[in-house]
């Protein structure tokens, strides 16, 4: 089966520094990856995808970084804000996925301390 | 607003009890899913509707049973289900095409808080 994982489980951050989020995946055919914010009580937010033809991408205040060698992708989150405070999850896919099934990871908690 | 709007929010229901949770997507999405969230665990897929084929999680057990009427609505119906079956119902959306992986990211709904008595 598919294995998406995050390294930490929580990671606290002080107002305006930035923030780096980690996650591993096993599926060398994933190509695919999503980031996922999820504030409580609500459903997970969209923030960044990046196709395996990439090895960075850029957002407003987010870049995601890819890896394929050791399989690891990351976060970033420049100058980050209490509103920034959300679990965050990655998902994968690969073509081989059913339907276009996305593996998800258990999620970071992110807390950020003005 | 997130594009893809679940009701309702909670439910309390009981073991012998039959209620259904809803969904509809306005983003003009060709496939929804129905994922499970349970404390500490990752999101579980449970089931999905993707260009009039649906596929199903197989460790799903059958006192779930989804209908998905047309591409804007998709139901999930709920009978004799048990105590661990307390968690959040997501709905989510996305535009997938013919014949390969996913298109675009899924778009979810704020989901519905079942507890089951």
């Amino acid at each position: 089966g598919e294995s998406v994982g995050l390294h930490l489980p929580t990671l606290s951050v002080q107002e305006g520094d930035n923030s780096i989020i980690n996650c591993a995946y096993s599926n060398s055919a994933s190509d695919y990856f999503i980031w996922y914010k999820q504030e409580s009580g609500k459903g997970p937010q969209f923030i960044i995808d990046i196709r395996s033809n990439m090895d960075k991408r850029q957002g407003q205040r987010v870049t995601v970084l890819l890896n394929k060698t050791v399989k690891h992708l990351s976060l970033q989150i420049a100058a980050t804000q209490p509103g920034d405070s959300a679990v965050y999850f990655c998902a994968e896919n690969n073509r081989g996925s059913t339907l276009g099934r996305l593996y998800f990871g258990r999620g970071t908690q992110l807390t950020v301390w003005p | 607003e997130t594009g893809v709007t679940q009701t309702p929010r909670h439910l309390v229901m009981g073991m012998t009890n039959k209620k259904s949770l809803k969904c509809e997507q306005h983003l003009g999405h060709n496939a929804m899913y129905w994922y499970k969230q349970s404390a500490k665990k990752p999101l579980e897929l449970m089931f999905v509707y993707s260009l009039e084929e649906r596929v199903e999680n197989n460790s799903v057990p059958s006192r779930f049973s989804p209908e998905c009427p047309n591409s804007s609505h998709l139901f999930l119906h709920l009978h004799t289900l048990q105590p661990e079956d307390s968690a959040l119902y997501l709905c989510a959306s996305s535009q997938t095409p013919r014949g390969s992986g996913l298109g675009s990211p899924l778009h979810f709904g704020n989901g519905t808080r079942l507890t089951v008595t």
